[in-house]
């Protein structure tokens, strides 16, 4: 099974800091990759597909990079609003997996 | 957007039996990709199980392998997970999803979650 590492799993930053979040495959997973945002006590909702992709809807301060074995999130400049956690997804396998997440919290 | 509903979660002794279902309100459900994907409580995301459009072809995550199975009736607009043999650690907010395509790469519409919790 292809493992996703997420780094880092919490960060704490401030209104309008730019805050990069990565995601590192164990085997060459192509740009196969979404980016979920989710809020405490609500579903998923997903930002980024096909790693560098920007659903549509949601602001273009999120973006994502990258392919192989190697992706970044990036929020532009951090506003309240984002505060919430956030996890990679990959679908090279038959079967979805997810990062362990990454807690981004307002210094 | 599409609409997701899940049903069915409650608190289940373990070794028992559950089954929660799912209706999605997409005009052409027939045409999606349709997951279960659970959460423990302050924990990260699993997937669970993933049905293909037609029903075809369904995978499993190996935690759940052998015990739950997923399944899907197009005319209702509905998929189910049947869970079997229910352990402790199967407690968990269980979301239905829909795929943006007919198989099972980008889980799109989440309904808001069922709560199972699997105790004596």
């Amino acid at each position: 099974d292809i493992q996703m590492t997420q780094s880092p799993s919490s960060l704490s930053a401030s209104v309008g800091d730019r805050v990069t979040i990565t995601c590192q495959a164990s085997q060459d997973i192509n740009d196969y990759l979404n980016w979920y945002q989710q809020k405490p006590g609500k579903a998923p909702k997903l930002l980024i597909y096909d790693a560098s992709h920007l659903e549509s809807g949601v602001p273009s301060r999120f973006s994502g990079s990258g392919s192989g074995t190697d992706f970044t999130f990036t929020i532009s400049s951090l506003q309240p609003e984002d505060i919430a956690t956030y996890y990679c997804q990959h679908y090279y396998d038959l079967m979805i997996t997810f990062g362990q997440g990454t807690r981004l919290e307002i210094k | 957007q599409v609409q997701v509903v899940e049903s069915g979660g409650g608190v289940v002794q373990p070794g028992r039996s559950l089954r929660l279902s799912c209706v999605a309100s997409a005009a052409a459900f027939s045409n999606y990709g349709m997951h279960w994907i659970r959460q423990a409580p302050g924990k990260g995301l699993e997937g669970v199980a993933v049905i293909w459009y037609d029903g075809t072809n369904r995978y499993y995550g190996d935690s759940v392998k052998g015990r739950f199975t997923i399944s899907r009736d197009n005319s209702k607009k509905t998929v189910y997970l049947q869970m079997n043999s229910l352990r402790a650690e199967d407690s968990a907010v269980y979301y239905c999803a829909r795929d943006r395509g007919g198989r099972h790469s980008h889980p799109i519409d989440w309904g808001q979650g069922t709560l199972v919790i699997v105790s004596s």
